[in-house]
């Protein structure tokens, strides 16, 4: 398996503008979750779905953040609109009991 | 709300020692710890995960332990080697069956001198 693919790696992008990421978690896992990290905060959960269904979102910052699983293998997190204190690494990972397997992160850069 | 703390945050060592990384994390009742590594710029790599029922597991150099009574792991190294320069991250998992996510401390950021 290739492991957890997120796209873009990169992201820079003007305040105001929506923005997507996107994550395929490895096959046959199910549970995704979604992290940030920043170098005040460190890695935070976001969300995370079982059977892509979201399960708890009390760690989304506020409504400009939504996560979608529309199916196994995808999920998106979209900000709109963006602000410079969302630029951080967001990480995804998926597992299916115990260890967590994380993707590259996506590096968002809102100026 | 569980705390996870990792200490030192910072570590400088001569290539060929062995060192301690600490994690101490708030409530006991987690199901499993894992101990990540994170290269700049990259994602977080697993190196090991100890079930709450465990006391420890090792994997080449490294060896972590367990005691959930007291809310501590410890990720020991031995005879380090320029190559384990990376940030060490500690994780717990409260729930079962990777039912929940997991709470992370802030890492500790090694460096190892050839």
């Amino acid at each position: 398996d290739a492991g957890v693919i997120q796209s873009p790696r990169h992201e820079v992008t003007e305040m105001g503008q929506e923005v997507t990421l996107r994550c395929k978690p490895i096959s046959g896992h199910d549970y995704l979750f979604w992290y940030r990290q920043t170098m005040m905060r460190g890695l935070e959960l976001l969300i995370y779905f079982n059977n892509n269904v979201p399960i708890d979102d009390s760690g989304m910052p506020e409504d400009r953040f939504s996560a979608k699983m529309p199916n196994a293998s995808f999920s998106t997190l979209k900000i709109q609109p963006s602000e410079p204190r969302d630029s951080a690494v967001y990480f995804c990972a998926s597992s299916s009991e115990y260890e967590q397997y994380f993707g590259p992160g996506t590096r968002l850069t809102v100026t | 709300k569980q705390e996870v703390t990792q200490i030192p945050a910072a570590l400088s060592v001569p290539e060929g020692e062995n060192l301690v990384l600490n994690c101490s994390f708030t409530d006991s009742a987690i199901y499993n710890l894992q101990w990540f590594r994170q290269d700049p710029g990259k994602g977080l790599t697993s190196l090991l995960l100890i079930q709450s029922s465990q006391r420890e597991q090792t994997s080449g150099r490294l060896n972590a332990s367990l005691d959930k009574s007291s809310g501590r792991s410890t990720l020991y190294i031995a005879a380090s080697q320029p190559g384990d320069s990376a940030t060490y991250l500690c994780a717990v998992e409260v729930s079962g069956g990777g039912a929940d996510g997991l709470t992370f401390g802030k890492g500790t950021h090694l460096i190892i001198q050839p």
